[in-house]
């Protein structure tokens, strides 16, 4: 069975950082690509960033470029995200994602449960 | 810039009705067209991929159809547990989704 398993979401302050991650299990996790994607309270689905097999194709959205930073350590089946300079239009909850395929252009297959993300002084 | 918008916001449907779902992209995406669902406190969930092919485990009365720019989600028969926001997602470039369709129960 897949799972992914979101972490390291909380409250944080404008222009401070957060890493998030996401473990996954249940699948060859260096085989696909994987995603993240954020939905603010009551609004719809935003792609944040995403990353192939084998880390060689990474894109961001440009509401995050230059500021977030995607990332997988295969042999711990583990995606992160770094997110530095938050603003509170980044409140959201994180979703993490595994593509269909290696390409990072793809669609996501399961999804985890998500952590949210809260920036607020 | 591709953007993508998807009509009607809402489509109100009785249990057993048809609904049909449409996603517009401004430029052309092939067949690199997902749709997703959504329930409240759920995370997404893939329906269909490749513009027109089912995902794993979703039922037959789900359906998919277009390319280019035109797009179609159609649910043959409206069951109690298909009242939920339905996304499109082109990925033919960087993923991108449509601000979604609301169905809820007429």
């Amino acid at each position: 069975e897949v799972q992914l398993v979101e972490s390291g979401g909380g409250l944080v302050q404008p222009g401070r950082s957060l890493r998030l991650s996401c473990a996954a299990s249940g699948f060859t996790f260096d085989d696909y690509a994987m995603h993240w994607v954020r939905q603010a309270p009551g609004k719809g689905l935003e792609w944040v960033s995403g990353i192939s097999w084998n880390s060689g194709s990474i894109g961001y959205a440009d509401s995050v470029k230059g500021r977030f930073t995607i990332s997988r350590d295969n042999a711990k089946n583990s995606l992160y995200l770094q997110m530095n300079s938050l603003r509170a239009e980044d409140t959201a909850l994180y979703y993490c994602a595994k593509g269909a395929a290696r390409r990072v252009v793809v669609a996501d297959d399961y999804w985890g449960q998500g952590t949210l993300v809260t920036v607020s002084s | 810039e591709i953007v993508m918008t998807q009509s009607p916001a809402t489509l109100s449907v009785s249990p057993g009705e048809r609904a049909t779902l449409s996603c517009r992209a401004s430029q052309s995406v092939s067949s690199n067209l997902a749709w997703y669902q959504q329930k409240p406190g759920q995370a997404p969930r893939l329906l269909i991929y490749g513009a027109s092919t089912r995902a794993t485990g979703i039922p037959a009365r789900f359906s998919g159809s277009g390319s280019g720019t035109e797009f179609t989600l159609t649910i043959s028969s409206l069951q109690s547990e298909d009242f939920a926001v339905y996304y499109c997602q082109q990925y033919n470039n960087w993923p991108l989704f449509g601000p979604g369709t609301k169905v809820d129960i007429k």
